[in-house]
């Protein structure tokens, strides 16, 4: 079975500086991976993904993501943090040449302080 | 935004009754998707369609039903509506379920409350 963890609930960064957000993952064979953002009671906004290549991805709004097989994270990186970057962050996977299972993370809230 | 809509957007029910909540897309798209949101939970997988009349299920689909007989509406009905089911219910789509290159995108939600 395949699983994501995201192991910090809240992240709290002040403005200006990097944000970091963690996501580990299992699964079988090679993986892909995405990043979504969800603001208040709203859908989930896709940012990014992995699917093969690079292992710097690069998204939506400045973010980007580190594809690490070795340590099976996909951390997301942000180097300036906005205020407007507080939201709640899901890491989500499946197995790549499957039908489209993902499996999500609980999320990470991000506050970003002036 | 992806051509995504959801109905209704909001809705408190019995429990015991019957809910049919709707998902309408204009991006012909494939494969469509019911998630339930709760928290600590991240989204979990309940049905899915990959085509019409073609469904299967996903990882916590006890307790409901899809239906989808047009490409662009996918159907999903609560038989009898319990407490457990309270949630955030999230319609997605893709356009292949091949994921070379491919992304799911997300409905507004539809918040349900069942008392």
């Amino acid at each position: 079975a395949q699983s994501v963890a995201q192991p910090e609930d809240q992240v709290n960064v002040a403005e200006g500086n990097p944000l970091t957000v963690k996501c580990t993952y299992s699964v079988s064979g090679n993986p892909y991976l995405f990043w979504y953002v969800q603001y208040p009671n709203r859908g989930l906004q896709f940012l990014l993904k992995y699917i093969t290549g690079d292992n710097l991805v690069k998204g939506s709004y400045g973010f980007e993501a580190e594809f690490n097989k070795s340590q099976t994270s996909f951390h997301l990186k942000k180097p300036s943090a906005l205020v407007s970057d507080s939201a709640l962050y899901f890491c989500a996977a499946g197995r790549q040449a499957a039908v489209n299972k993902l499996t999500f993370g609980g999320g990470t809230r991000v506050l970003v302080k002036p | 935004d992806a051509g995504i809509t959801q109905s209704p957007r909001h809705k408190v029910t019995e429990t015991g009754t019957p809910v049919t909540l709707r998902c309408h897309q204009t991006e012909n798209h494939r494969y469509m998707y019911w998630y339930r949101q709760d928290p600590g939970h991240g989204l979990r997988l309940i049905h899915y369609s990959y085509g019409v009349k073609d469904t299967d299920k996903g990882e916590v689909s006890d307790g409901y039903s899809v239906s989808r007989s047009k490409t662009e509406d996918f159907l999903l009905t609560l038989e009898s509506a319990t407490s457990s089911q309270t949630s955030v219910y999230f319609c997605a789509i893709s356009e292949s379920g091949r994921t070379h290159g491919n992304t799911i995108y997300f409905g507004e939600g539809s918040w349900l409350t069942v008392v």
